[in-house]
């Protein structure tokens, strides 16, 4: 399958921690990205190579990769941490794929 | 800092050929996949293809009997043209730099410049 599957949508409290999970079976030869998008905007790449994050991208950041799921990790998210996440990688025959998204709301 | 601007007919009716341009400033244009994304209003991201400075295009195989993505390196620009429009290409179309490569066990790819975004409406 080329698909990448998200959780629709999680909760975090302000300060509290946050997992986002990735799963797909073309995780298990490419490491995911992530973007992060807000209301209207573009997207923003969060974290790539599975474990990288860009500059300028908080160092609560954080990615990790397993079999076929990938996961972000928000540790002491903030109030601007909220929006949809979405993964990405390529499938098996080389196309660009893009998971389901998550909607993460701050509390 | 790399930007892509990206332009284009926002108002289609239906069997019109949709076309975006996108320029890319303040970097180079080789060794990246230049890339083009949609997402319906309210709903996700859909990648549609993608461009090398070389030339070579790689398609969303859903929509590649009407995709044709060009790539004028003279000028930093690379183009999206979408024959055949219906309503259901309504949405927000974005350019964006693409990179892939290999470590030694695992392949990534991501997109990390992204344009603004252009909405296109389908109506008759």
């Amino acid at each position: 399958s080329s698909e990448l599957t998200q959780d629709p949508a999680v909760s975090v409290a302000l300060g509290q921690t946050v997992t986002i999970t990735c799963q797909g079976d073309s995780l298990r030869s490419y490491y995911a990205s992530w973007s992060q998008q807000q209301p209207g905007q573009a997207p923003v790449l969060v974290m790539y190579g599975a474990y990288n994050r860009p500059s300028g991208i908080p160092d609560r950041f954080s990615g990790s990769s397993s079999e076929n799921t990938a996961s972000l990790t928000i540790t002491g998210a903030q109030a601007e941490d909220e929006g949809d996440y979405y993964c990405n990688s390529r499938d098996s025959s080389g196309k660009g794929v893009f998971g389901t998204g998550t909607k993460v709301t701050v509390l | 800092q790399v930007q892509l601007q990206q332009w284009g007919a926002g108002l289609l009716k239906p069997s019109e050929t949709l076309s975006l341009t996108c320029t890319v400033y303040g970097g180079s244009f080789g060794g990246y996949y230049w890339s083009w994304i949609r997402q319906p209003l309210g709903k996700g991201l859909e990648w549609i293809g993608e461009i090398n400075s070389g030339g070579s295009t790689n398609y969303n195989p859903s929509l590649k009997s009407r995709v044709t993505i060009s790539v004028d390196t003279s000028k930093n620009q690379f183009s999206l043209k979408l024959s055949s429009v219906t309503a259901a290409d309504t949405a927000v179309y974005f350019c964006a730099r693409g990179f892939s490569g290999r470590s030694i066990i695992f392949y990534y790819y991501y997109l990390d410049v992204w344009g603004k975004g252009t909405t296109v409406t389908v109506s008759s």
